[in-house]
């Protein structure tokens, strides 16, 4: 398997700041006949399903809002929140799609 | 708009079989993607148990391969899971979801409600 491991386990951001959320895989998720990373990010929040915010590493899903951007290659990606908002409080969830057999980071819960 | 709404019970005894069905509504689960089962223990993360493609194809989480079994039933296009020989750590929110269709199942586009399994006597 594949295994996922995000940095740091939880942080605390003042509203309009940046939060950055680390996502390292064991292998590189980089598929060289179209070079794409086959990594994604998901938002949950409490008693709610994990909703789908950047797929490829870099694209965002419909609808997401653009303080939303993802970043990396390989082995090493990024999450950045531009500028926090109060509705942004969530765990925040990396997945590897490389392999038949998704993985998921263990998340990374994002406070005010 | 599709939409995925899980049903089964909610109590399921050790050593039992836990069965649970995902109404797909919106889209025919036979016209292509990857339809899926993921899981969340309470207060944990995510876990893939495993998805199946329109054709039939399945992929199981190695971990739980020798226990879990995903078919559909095109005729009520509905999508099923069963884990056999269950334990108090099979205890989560079961989601029914489907993945973008990228060769393997690929990131998760849609995510039903989800239901809460408890393993318990």
């Amino acid at each position: 398997d594949i295994v996922m491991t995000q940095s740091p386990d939880s942080l605390a951001v003042s509203l309009g700041e940046r939060a950055t959320i680390n996502c390292k895989s064991s292998q590189s998720l980089l598929y060289g006949s179209n070079v794409r990373n086959y990594l994604a990010w998901y938002q949950q929040k409490p008693g709610q399903p994990p909703k789908l915010l950047i797929y490829w590493a870099s694209t965002r899903e419909s609808g997401v809002p653009e303080r939303f951007s993802g970043s990396g290659s390989g082995t090493d990606f990024t999450l950045t929140i531009s500028s926090l908002q109060a509705e942004d409080v969530a765990v925040y969830y990396c997945q590897q799609y490389y392999s038949e057999s998704n993985t998921f980071g263990q998340g990374t819960k994002v406070e005010i | 708009q599709l939409h995925l709404q899980e049903s089964g019970p909610g109590l399921v005894k050790p050593s039992e079989t836990l069965s649970l069905t995902c109404i797909v509504s919106g889209y025919s689960i036979n016209s292509g993607y990857y339809w899926g089962w993921i899981r969340q223990a309470p207060g944990k993360g995510l876990e893939c148990i495993g998805s199946l493609y329109h054709t039939g194809r399945t992929y199981y989480n190695p971990s739980l391969k020798s226990r879990v079994t995903i078919s559909v039933d095109t005729s009520k296009n509905e999508l099923s899971l069963k884990v056999n020989s269950v334990t108090a750590a099979d205890t989560a929110v079961y989601y029914c979801v489907r993945h973008q269709s990228v060769g393997v199942p690929g990131a998760i586009e849609y995510w039903g409600q989800g239901r809460l399994v408890a393993v318990s006597p």
